[in-house]
């Protein structure tokens, strides 16, 4: 089945600093990844949507300044949250759709960030 | 944009069937239901989706109602494993999940 990774899997950080979050298909090509926070006990939250080879489209609320995203190649996005604050603390989430479809979402096992 | 209802909580004895109910009243005619679950502190996990006809998989069964106003996912054995929560999202909105299912598998 479709396999998507995630680095790290849980990371702290001090306030201020920023953190590098890798989404990888690992069997499957996907010129389409996406990407969700979950806060403790509520649901995901889509962030942004990550396309290969050019910008990626936020949800309206999410800073994209704050929330950088990188789609690099057709098995790699990243999210990087810069300047990063305590109310940042989330379970970060990626998704990644097979280009030869169907079209059903495979998840990543998700990042636990801390902030300090 | 296509919208979901879901009980927020279900039990289910070991070894019986789990149905799971979802409406999704606003879908569109096109508009493909799609079925994840989320087991605590990890990703979701797919589990099946469906247009029209009813489906079936090695996890489970959807049944989608003709008017394709709702639709109910089947796990015929459930087990301890299986509990999780339950989410189903419409459409070309399968990326806005709802609040979902708490499914609790009963000894």
């Amino acid at each position: 089945g479709a396999v998507v990774s995630q680095h790290p899997s849980w990371v702290i950080c001090k306030s201020g600093t920023s953190v590098k979050i890798e989404c990888r298909s690992l069997d499957f090509q996907a010129t389409t990844m996406f990407w969700y926070r979950q806060f403790p006990k509520q649901s995901l939250m889509l962030m942004a949507t990550s396309n290969e080879g050019s910008k990626a489209t936020y949800e309206q609320g999410v800073e994209k300044d704050k929330f950088l995203i990188n789609h690099a190649s057709l098995t790699l996005s990243t999210l990087t949250v810069t300047s990063a604050h305590p109310e940042d603390s989330s379970f970060y989430i990626c998704s990644a759709r097979d280009d030869r479809g169907p079209y059903e979402q495979y998840f990543g096992p998700g990042t636990r960030l801390t902030v300090t | 944009d296509a919208k979901t209802t879901q009980p927020p909580s279900m039990d289910c004895a070991e070894g019986r069937a789990a149905n799971l109910p979802c409406n999704h009243s606003t879908i569109s005619g096109n508009e493909y239901v799609y079925w994840y679950r989320q087991i605590h502190s990890q990703g979701p996990q797919y589990i099946i989706h469906g247009l029209k006809n009813n489906e079936t998989n090695e996890m489970a069964s959807l049944i989608i109602t003709e008017d394709r106003k709702s639709s109910t996912l089947i796990l015929p054995h459930a087990t301890l494993r299986d509990t999780a929560v339950y989410y189903c999202t419409g459409g070309g909105n399968q990326f806005y999940f709802g609040t979902g299912t708490s499914l609790t598998v009963i000894p």
